[in-house]
């Protein structure tokens, strides 16, 4: 099942720099978007989500941006702390409540 | 801060026998969920159940599978007979809308 991936394995990026991780999809029909976080040993943690309707939503040091025509979203952490340090899922839903999730990636910041 | 929480956090188990993974959702929450984690592969989404009945479920969720709500509290998934490949983190979820939130994960190993 492709309809969400992450084609990034990893990413390094230095402390205060920007993060920027990436995520594409295939289902015209997902409709709401979201990044979770994940350590190991622990479940996803909920980040941040956009809707459809939308283009663009910011919480705090996270930014989201939704390019429709391109099935493609992002997810940026600016500035980034060693703390983000972890695995990003991006995940997907539409007509219904399951979430598809992509493969992760892997973000290491670097102090 | 509310969260999810499932026990236990790990089980082992004998190939053909009977697991019961226990979640409790936030309190307030009215859609609830079970995905599961292979080691290595994506999270997959299980079954999703609201008003005390199945939603929807995936192909993975055949009869050997069943989820419950005994009461107001608990949300249990259980695998009647316990093959190989079901060895997986398995994560509860619950919601209010479209923002989900995970507990920890079961470990489940299946010897």
């Amino acid at each position: 099942d492709q309809q969400v991936k992450q084609n990034s394995p990893s990413l390094s990026v230095q402390e205060g720099r920007i993060s920027i991780l990436n995520c594409d999809y295939t289902n015209s029909m997902f409709d709401y978007f979201l990044w979770y976080k994940k350590y190991p040993a622990e479940g996803p943690t909920f980040l941040i989500s956009i809707s459809s309707i939308k283009d663009k939503n910011e919480d705090g040091r996270f930014t989201v941006f939704l390019n429709k025509s391109a099935k493609h979203l992002s997810l940026h952490i600016v500035p980034s702390q060693p703390g983000d340090s972890a695995v990003y899922f991006c995940a997907a839903s539409g007509g219904g409540n399951k979430l598809v999730f992509g493969a992760g990636t892997i973000l290491r910041v670097k102090s | 801060e509310p969260e999810v929480t499932q026990t236990p956090s790990h089980q082992v188990t004998q190939m053909g026998q009977e697991v019961i993974l226990r979640c409790v959702p936030i309190s307030n929450h009215l859609y609830f969920y079970w995905y599961r984690q292979i080691l290595g592969q994506k999270v997959e989404f299980l079954v999703s159940f609201y008003n005390n009945e199945i939603s929807e479920k995936s192909e993975i969720f055949d009869d050997q599978f069943s989820v419950e709500r005994p009461d107001g509290s608990n949300f249990t998934l259980k695998i009647r007979s316990t093959k190989l490949e079901d060895s997986a983190m398995y994560f509860c979820a619950s919601s209010v809308s479209d923002e989900q939130f995970f507990g920890p994960g079961t470990r489940l190993t299946v010897l």
